[in-house]
This record gives structure tokens, C-alpha cells and sequence, in this order.
């Protein structure tokens, strides 16, 4: 049972490359998100998903798309990447049944775009 | 207006020792959810603890609990016997039943506290 994982760990992009952050779990949870984690702004919410074929945008969904194709998989594009994109991103996932459900994450992927 | 408050951006403790990390909240949902996480420098995001708010006991975990005062809208953390491994980020999140019921599930994050335990 690996969890959350995301791949890479780290990428540095130059301004306007694209590129895909990956992320899958294995515990069958409907619901997955993305967050991106700033110093000094906590992390925001940028995509969501609430199961294959649904989702739908968070706080700051500006310049990222995503699809989620299957139960596992849930990635995150960025269309032309741009210098305010430097951020940890995090991906996480967790079940739909109350408001109790814990949210896990993965373990990070480090952007630097230049 | 900012819905979690952490107060402490950073706090020192003695290993052995307790100590609480504060953690207020705003919000007019009657359901709504508490959450705390710990990030280590290594970087992952580690669930410690939950409180409902129709909880009428307060959450413990292992050596983490939570002193929940639903009239103060405050959901401390309390980590007894500090350990060196406990040195980290630690962020207070929320959920509220309106998002909940739109399948929204965010989490509303305070801006953290860092704790340094000494040895």
C-alpha cells in the first residue's frame, strides 16, 4: 500500500515549458486535490476531483488543468509554466463519506521555474 | 477574513516537556471539521489528529490531543513528553459542512507554527 505518490520530487522549468506532475493512490478515494504551498500563504487549493470524469476548479486554478481519467490518477498540467508557478505542489486524496475524512498527502514536488 | 489563526509562528520546547500550539477558528457552519498536520523538513504532510464539532470529547492520539472549546472557536494541539522528532511545521486546518456538501472538501489552512524541541 504506497499511499499518495507524485513524481517528480523536484523540476525546474524555464518560462513557458509544460509540463505534468503526476499523482496516484491506491486506496480508492474519490476525492483527490491539488494544492500548491507558498511561504507566508499556507496552502491553496487549486483542482479537485470528486471521482473518474469529475472536477473542478479550486482557489487558484489559474494556468493549471487537470483530468482524471481513473480512480487512481489525478495530474496536473501546467500549460506555460511562469516564475509565480515556483511552489511545492501537493497532491492529495481521501474518501467522500464525511466530513471527517482525512485528506492524505503525497510527499511534494518541488517547482522552480526560471 | 482569515478563517484559521495560528498565532505562534514559532515556538521552542524543551525535550520531555509539553506544550500547546494554538489554533483558533471562524466559522458559522454548526458542522465543521479540525484537522492538524505536522510537516518535517523533509517536506511531507502527516496527519495527527481530528475533531468534529459535535464531538463531545476531545481527541487524543497517541501522545497528541486536542483541547477543542467550540464557545472560543479554538482547537488547540497538545504534544505531551516533546521528543526531538517532534521539531516541525504544524498547521491547523478546517472544513465546514457547506463545502462538504458540495463535494467541495477543502481544507482551510492556517499559516502554521514552527516548534524547535531542545534537547
Amino acid at each position: 500500500n504506497a499511499g499518495v505518490t507524485q513524481t517528480p520530487k523536484f523540476q525546474v522549468l524555464k518560462t513557458g515549458q509544460s509540463m505534468t506532475l503526476q499523482c496516484a493512490q491506491d486506496m480508492n478515494h474519490e476525492y483527490m486535490s491539488w494544492y500548491r504551498q507558498d511561504p507566508g500563504m499556507g496552502l491553496r487549493l487549486i483542482h479537485y476531483s470528486v471521482g473518474a470524469g469529475i472536477t473542478d476548479q479550486g482557489e487558484v486554478p489559474n494556468g493549471y488543468n487537470v483530468s482524471r481519467s481513473t480512480t487512481e490518477d489525478f495530474p496536473l498540467r501546467l500549460l506555460s509554466a511562469a516564475p509565480s508557478q515556483t511552489s511545492v505542489y501537493f497532491c492529495a486524496s481521501s474518501y467522500l463519506e464525511d466530513i471527517g475524512d482525512t485528506q492524505y498527502f503525497g510527499p511534494g514536488t518541488r517547482l522552480t521555474v526560471l | 477574513a482569515q478563517k484559521i489563526t495560528q498565532t505562534q509562528p514559532g515556538m521552542f520546547v524543551q525535550e520531555k516537556e509539553a506544550v500547546t500550539l494554538d489554533c483558533t477558528y471562524d466559522t458559522s457552519d454548526q458542522s465543521y471539521g479540525l484537522f492538524w498536520y505536522k510537516q518535517p523538513s523533509s517536506g511531507e504532510m502527516i496527519f495527527l489528529i481530528y475533531q468534529g464539532s459535535y464531538d463531545e470529547q476531545n481527541a487524543t492520539e497517541g501522545r497528541y490531543s486536542l483541547n477543542f472549546q467550540k464557545a472560543r472557536k479554538s482547537a488547540n494541539l497538545v504534544i505531551s513528553a516533546s521528543q526531538l522528532g517532534d521539531s516541525a511545521m504544524y498547521f491547523c486546518a478546517m472544513r465546514e459542512a457547506s463545502f462538504n456538501a458540495g463535494n467541495n472538501r477543502k481544507l482551510i489552512w492556517g499559516l502554521g507554527t514552527s516548534l524547535a524541541v531542545n534537547p
